[in-house]
């Protein structure tokens, strides 16, 4: 069965600093895709960046990044210069590339971003 | 592009009622999902349909019923609420591309459902 740990029930950050929310993962897929997802206080769900198990160069979209450890399974997102309208929870997810339909997701992590 | 249109936005129920949660998508997708959100919980797949004509149980089905009326809507049902299945509620879909592992799902706005 898929898991995907998200550790960091809570994190704060200044503005304008980077922070990176951790996701760690375990699965027996060979090839997967990982996700991440921003939800803001209006409670919506927005996909941020995906990184595929094959992708050789990690993903990045803007001032999202994500730090792929195949080896150790592990996914962190970095949001670079934070910004207040960063402050969200933030959902780490797994999919199977084929087969499995479903996703997996983390329990998220509540960021708090400082002025 | 409207995307993924859940309908209603908010609900209060008495306990024993009964209500539909209307999930409707404009992306040609095949996969829909519905999932429940709890504070603390992430969020916890009730039921997916994996293509028109087809259901399964998710991690959290029971107390739950669904359609998947055709290609575009997914409906959830609660046949008599119960205040454990006061959340927040989310629809999903997903396309396939082909082999292509970057099926991105996308979300509802949700609906709050409080059942009192």
């Amino acid at each position: 069965a898929q898991k995907i740990t998200q550790t960091q029930p809570g994190m704060f950050v200044q503005e304008k600093e980077a922070v990176t929310l951790d996701c760690t993962y375990d699965t027996s897929d060979q090839s997967y895709g990982l996700f991440w997802y921003k939800q803001p206080s209006s409670g919506e769900m927005i996909f941020l960046i995906y990184q595929g198990s094959y992708d050789e160069q990690n993903a990045t979209e803007g001032r999202y990044s994500l730090n792929f450890q195949k080896a150790r399974k592990s996914a962190n997102l970095v949001i670079s210069a934070s910004q207040l309208g960063d402050s969200a929870m933030y959902f780490c997810a797994q999919k199977a590339s084929g087969g499995s339909y479903i996703p997996t997701f983390g329990r998220g992590t509540s960021l708090i971003v400082h002025p | 592009n409207a995307g993924v249109t859940q309908t209603p936005k908010f609900q209060v129920l008495k306990t024993g009622q009964s209500m539909t949660l209307q999930c409707a998508q404009d992306m040609n997708h095949n996969s829909m999902y519905w999932y429940r959100q709890d504070p603390g919980m992430g969020l916890r797949l009730i039921y997916y349909s994996a293509s028109e004509g087809t259901t399964d149980k998710g991690e959290v089905p029971n107390g739950y019923n669904v359609s998947r009326l055709n290609k575009r809507e997914f409906s959830l049902r609660l046949e008599s609420a119960a205040p454990s299945q006061t959340s927040v509620y989310f629809c999903a879909s997903i396309g396939l591309a082909g082999g292509l592992a970057k099926n991105i799902q996308y979300f509802g706005a949700g609906t709050r459902l409080s059942v009192l």
